[in-house]
Parts: structure tokens; C-alpha cells; sequence
């Protein structure tokens, strides 16, 4: 079965540093990844997706995030943080016709 | 003009009530799930319908009914509520390509149920 794994639950970064958040994919099958992004009392929004291809995908926002199969990453990266990035990130693997969420990593942005 | 609406937006309640979620998409979507999040923010599916009919119960309590009246609409309604049915209820849709795993879901914005 697809599961992914988020490292750290809590990430703190200045303004204007770089942002990265962890996330492992296990997948018996070529895996599809995403990045999703929640806000404080709001659903959930797509920042990116990895399906075929090219394997750094650029999202929304100035979030990016790398393919590694041989480390069986997906890690996002912002180079610059800002105040508005503070949020819940969860990575997302899918299973068939579902998708399998991390357990969510919450980034606090400090100006 | 909100893609995938929820209501009620929260929902406090007694153990032992039933109560009723509802969602609709009008993005044109064929698929729809529910999925539920506890207070440590971990996100699991409950369960999903592709065309009105149901292809995904994930282990859920049969207290928990959803009903698909049609492609737009999906509604949760649970019976006999518990302490641990306390949690946010997202609800999300999808164009199904069917076996793909491609799909991009677009969630709602959650319904907060509270129960006492």
C-alpha cells in the first residue's frame, strides 16, 4: 500500500529564509505525489503535482518540489519565506483512486 | 462563487443525536469524498462516489450514511454521535480518470462537528 511520510511536525523559519519540508513516499507502483497547503480554518488547496515527466514541479506561491527516486523524496522548498506562508503542508501520495495524506508538517514563518 | 460548499460550517451537538453534513460541487466534477480530520490534523477518507455510486468505505462505523442523490451532491449523515465523531469533515471532488491516480481533488472548507 502508498503511504508517505512527513518529517517533522513543526518547522519554524525566519522571513526571507529558505523553506523546506520533508516528505517520503513509499509505492509499490511509479507514485503520483502532491503538496497540499491548509490555512487556519480553511479546506485544503493544491500548491503542486508530480505525475510523469520532469521531476522538480513548480507550484504556487514560489513552492517547488523534487522528484527523487532514489531517495524516494518529495521535498518542498521556497527559497524566500514569507508571513503569508504560515499554514498546515501536507504531502499526499495516490492509491488508485484516493489519496493518502502525511501526517502534515505546520511551518510558523518569525518576521 | 465557491467551487465545492459545505454546511453547516460547525456543528456542536449532544451524544446520541443524529445529524447531516451536506456538499455540493459545481465544478462539473464526476467524483466525490469525504474525508475527516482529527484534532492532530491527520486527514483520512471515509468514503467516496463516482457517478452516484459508492466505490470507497474505508472502515467506517456504519452510524456514518452518505447519500449521493446526484454527481453534484454528497451528503454525510451520522447516526448515534460519539465523543470521537468530534472532528473537522472535509469534503473534496474530482474528475475521475478512472485508475490513473492523477486526480487533483478541490476540498471544501470544512464542516467543525463538536460533540458534548
Amino acid at each position: 500500500a502508498q503511504s508517505v511520510t512527513q518529517l517533522g511536525s513543526h518547522v519554524s523559519v525566519s522571513e526571507g529564509a529558505l523553506v523546506l519540508l520533508r516528505c517520503n513516499y513509499s509505492s509499490s507502483v511509479p507514485p503520483y505525489l502532491f503538496w497540499y497547503v491548509q490555512y487556519p480554518n480553511q479546506g485544503l488547496q493544491l500548491l503542486l503535482k508530480y505525475t510523469t515527466g520532469a521531476t522538480l514541479v513548480k507550484g504556487i506561491n514560489g513552492f517547488e518540489a523534487e522528484f527523487k527516486k532514489s531517495e524516494t523524496s518529495f521535498h518542498l522548498t521556497k527559497p524566500s519565506a514569507h508571513m503569508s506562508d504560515a499554514a498546515e503542508y501536507f504531502c499526499a501520495v495516490s492509491d488508485t483512486d484516493k489519496l493518502i495524506f502525511g501526517t502534515g508538517t505546520r511551518l510558523q514563518v518569525f518576521p | 462563487d465557491t467551487a465545492v460548499s459545505q454546511t453547516p460550517k460547525y456543528l456542536v451537538t449532544q451524544m446520541g443525536n443524529d445529524k447531516s453534513i451536506k456538499c455540493e460541487q459545481n465544478l462539473g466534477h464526476d467524483t466525490m469524498y469525504w474525508y475527516k480530520q482529527d484534532s492532530k490534523k491527520f486527514l483520512k477518507i471515509m468514503f467516496s462516489y463516482n457517478n452516484k455510486e459508492l466505490i470507497i468505505n474505508e472502515t467506517v462505523p456504519n452510524r456514518f450514511s452518505p447519500k449521493s442523490p446526484d454527481k453534484a451532491h454528497l451528503n454525510l449523515h451520522i447516526n448515534s454521535l460519539e465523543l470521537g465523531d468530534s472532528a473537522v469533515y472535509f469534503c473534496a471532488s474530482s474528475h475521475s480518470q478512472w485508475g490513473s491516480g492523477a486526480n487533483v481533488l478541490t476540498f471544501g472548507a470544512g464542516s467543525r462537528l463538536t460533540v458534548l
